[in-house]
């Protein structure tokens, strides 16, 4: 099973908003409603920022929010702010009763 | 609060085993599965698979497949995961994480594991 395409960076202002892509194919992001996000600052552990695609657990900040088409799933982060900066992971369910990764994208604010 | 709090950091040589232990608390241990995923340092995420705390089933990544035992002791709510035949590909953070939605939702992590193989 094939890691998660992400792109390796991204970028954005104070403010603004950025997204971030994550693809797949059709036995996980394009079959299944089930792709998450995380959030990882250096040297801590990952953090759940959207589930079953769209859905924020509680605490996470409105901003997030994550959307798909067919074998691409977004993550779109609104009003960016200096504390959005760290690595983000998408992850999905696939037709063989796993999960697998993204390779990750580095966030920076500039 | 709700947590999973791992065991230390483990210096093995090639070819040995270890076992990480993961210890949740403030929720009831045999309702969420447990899933492992672990980190090479300055690389991604890297999913190695699943264990139900009520059943004992489990389903692992065929990479890890006839390396990795994933097993509990509910009568202290903990989790271990056992890694054979060490290289030196295997360093790396190892986290226990439960899911939240029943499938691949990963709400809370433990601290952390350091495992570094080195002869």
């Amino acid at each position: 099973q094939s890691a998660l395409t992400q792109p390796a960076s991204v970028s954005g202002s104070p403010g603004q908003s950025i997204t971030i892509s994550c693809t797949g194919t059709s036995s996980d992001v394009g079959g299944y409603n089930y792709v998450s996000w995380y959030q990882q600052h250096p040297g801590k552990a990952p953090k759940l920022m959207i589930y079953d695609v769209s859905n924020r657990p509680s605490g996470v900040s409105n901003r997030f929010s994550g959307s798909k088409s067919g074998n691409t799933a977004s993550l779109t982060i609104s009003g960016l702010q200096a504390e959005d900066e760290a690595d983000y992971y998408c992850s999905s369910y696939t037709s063989s009763s796993i999960v697998v990764f993204g390779g990750g994208t580095k966030l920076t604010v500039l | 609060q709700v947590q999973l709090v791992q065991s230390g950091a483990e210096v093995k040589k090639p070819g040995a085993s270890v076992k990480v232990s993961c210890k949740a608390s403030g929720y009831t241990f045999t309702s969420y599965d447990i899933n492992w995923v672990r980190q090479a340092t300055g690389q991604g995420l890297e999913w190695m698979g699943w264990m139900n705390p009520n059943s004992g089933n489990t389903g692992y990544a065929q990479k890890f497949q006839g390396r990795v035992t994933m097993t509990r002791n509910t009568s202290i709510s903990t989790a271990y995961m056992e890694l054979s035949s060490l290289r030196s590909e295997d360093t790396a953070v190892y986290y226990c994480a439960r899911v939240y939605n029943a499938i691949d939702a990963f709400d809370i992590w433990g601290q952390g594991t350091m495992v570094t193989v080195s002869s």
